[in-house]
């Protein structure tokens, strides 16, 4: 079974820019997540998608951050514009459900802000 | 925040010993899972434990969950060099997941 695919794996950009993740996750996979975690932290929840509805968005900075997940499959997050405190992992993850059931990540997109 | 508390933040055994990692959190959960994280990968599912369960096993693992004092804790016993890695919790509540700051762990040969 393939795992969570996610792309590109390193990226560095300047402040102001824009930037956008990918993320395949398992097939069938009807939850989707994404977390941001900074150096030395633990991931900390960015969104929450059930098929390509929105489950929980609270933490996700709304004025530059914006992610989307088409046809309740793949989904992408963009950064515009980026600022340095945004220099972290961008972790996607998915799980079969939204009932506590294992959450599968994927290997990581890393973000540095010059 | 709702965050969970790993503790203690990083542990240095030697190769053979065992390690405990503990985890705190701060509301009523449906289960508590941990991950174990290899420097600059993505996060593995170790463990799950259900709220109304006590203990759990899974090879060398062994995790505890005490509802009443709102903790978890994680026994690696028989340690290896390849368990070298950071520890996290992530306590499930409402439709969430909350991770911990996490436990890095290094064992040395």
């Amino acid at each position: 079974e393939a795992g969570v695919a996610q792309s590109p794996r390193y990226k560095i950009i300047e402040k102001r820019q824009s930037v956008a993740f990918w993320c395949n996750p398992i097939s069938g996979h009807a939850t989707l997540y994404w977390y941001q975690q900074i150096l030395g932290q633990g991931p900390k929840l960015l969104i929450q998608f059930q098929n390509n509805g929105v489950v929980d968005d609270s933490q996700l900075p709304k004025d530059r951050f914006s992610a989307e997940r088409l046809k309740g499959v793949d989904s992408t997050l963009k950064i515009q514009p980026a600022k340095l405190e945004d220099s972290a992992v961008y972790l996607c993850a998915s799980s079969p459900g939204s009932s506590g059931n294992t959450i599968y990540f994927g290997e990581g997109s890393w973000l540095t802000v010059v | 925040s709702q965050q969970g508390e790993e503790d203690p933040q990083a542990l240095s055994i030697q190769e053979g010993e065992n390690a405990t990692m503990n985890c705190s959190y701060k509301t009523s959960i449906n289960n508590l899972q941990w991950y174990r994280q290899n420097s600059g990968r993505g996060l593995v599912h170790l463990i799950l434990i259900r709220s109304n369960e006590r203990e759990k096993h899974s090879g060398r693992l062994r995790v505890t969950l005490d509802t009443s004092k709102k903790s978890s804790s994680l026994l690696i016993t028989a340690s290896r060099a390849a368990d070298t890695a950071s520890y996290f919790c992530a306590s499930y509540y409402g439709q969430n997941f909350v991770f911990g700051p996490g436990t890095r762990l290094s064992v040395l040969p």
